[in-house]
């Protein structure tokens, strides 16, 4: 079975600073690894995801992502951050031999202060 | 652009009350996945759809069940509630095809069990 591990619950950070979320997945043949976004009391919006191709994502709002085969990771990253991005993360893996859910790791709380 | 539709937003019941929760997917999307998100934990995978059937499977309880209609549209059914079942409730659809589509998130529904 697929599995994700968020190595942080929480990270603080000024704004303007920059931030790393860390994600390790379990390993497969083949993965496809995604960042979610969740605001306070809102839904899951698709920050980015890695199916095949290049190993450094780019998504929405200034956010990327780096896929590493050899280190099992997919870490999310942003070179400044604004208050705004205060929310929870995460990351979530999918594998066509599961059927394409989604299995999630516990989220990281990202905290921007001023 | 058309988005999942979940129907209620909010739902307050007792327990050993039952519940139905729907969801409507994005236009000319065939597959549709049920999440559970618990207070404070990450989401947990129920159950899919694929063309009106069961597709996978995950930890949902014998309690609940599901089904998809012709017009794509989704129903999850609980009965005998219990407290441990408040939470979020999110539907995603997307299109079924030999890669990996993206799962696009409606809003949740939010379950309370008084």
């Amino acid at each position: 079975a697929q599995s994700v591990t968020q190595l942080d619950s929480q990270v603080p950070v000024f704004e303007e600073a920059p931030v790393e979320l860390r994600c390790n997945y379990s390993s497969s043949v083949s993965v496809y690894l995604f960042w979610y976004v969740q605001y306070p009391n809102q839904g899951l919006q698709l920050l980015l995801k890695y199916l095949s191709g290049s190993t450094l994502v780019k998504g929405i709002n200034g956010f990327e992502a780096e896929f590493n085969k050899s280190q099992t990771s997919f870490h999310l990253r942003k070179p400044s951050v604004h208050i705004s991005d205060t929310a929870e993360y995460f990351c979530a893996v999918s594998d066509q031999e599961y059927g394409n859910k989604l299995v999630f790791g516990a989220g990281t709380i990202l905290r921007v202060k001023s | 652009a058309a988005g999942v539709i979940q129907s209620p937003r909010h739902l307050i019941k007792e327990k050993r009350e039952t519940a139905t929760l729907k969801c409507y997917p994005i236009p000319r999307h065939d597959t549709v996945y049920w999440y559970q998100q618990g207070p404070g934990q990450d989401p947990q995978f129920l159950i899919s759809f694929y063309e009106k059937m069961q597709s996978d499977k995950g930890s949902i309880p014998d309690r609940f069940s599901a089904q998809q209609f012709s017009d794509y549209h989704s129903e999850l059914n609980m009965s005998s509630l219990e407290l441990g079942d408040s939470a979020l409730y999110f539907c995603a659809s997307s299109e079924a095809k030999p890669s990996y589509n993206e799962q696009f998130f409606g809003p949740g529904t939010r379950l309370t069990v008084l």
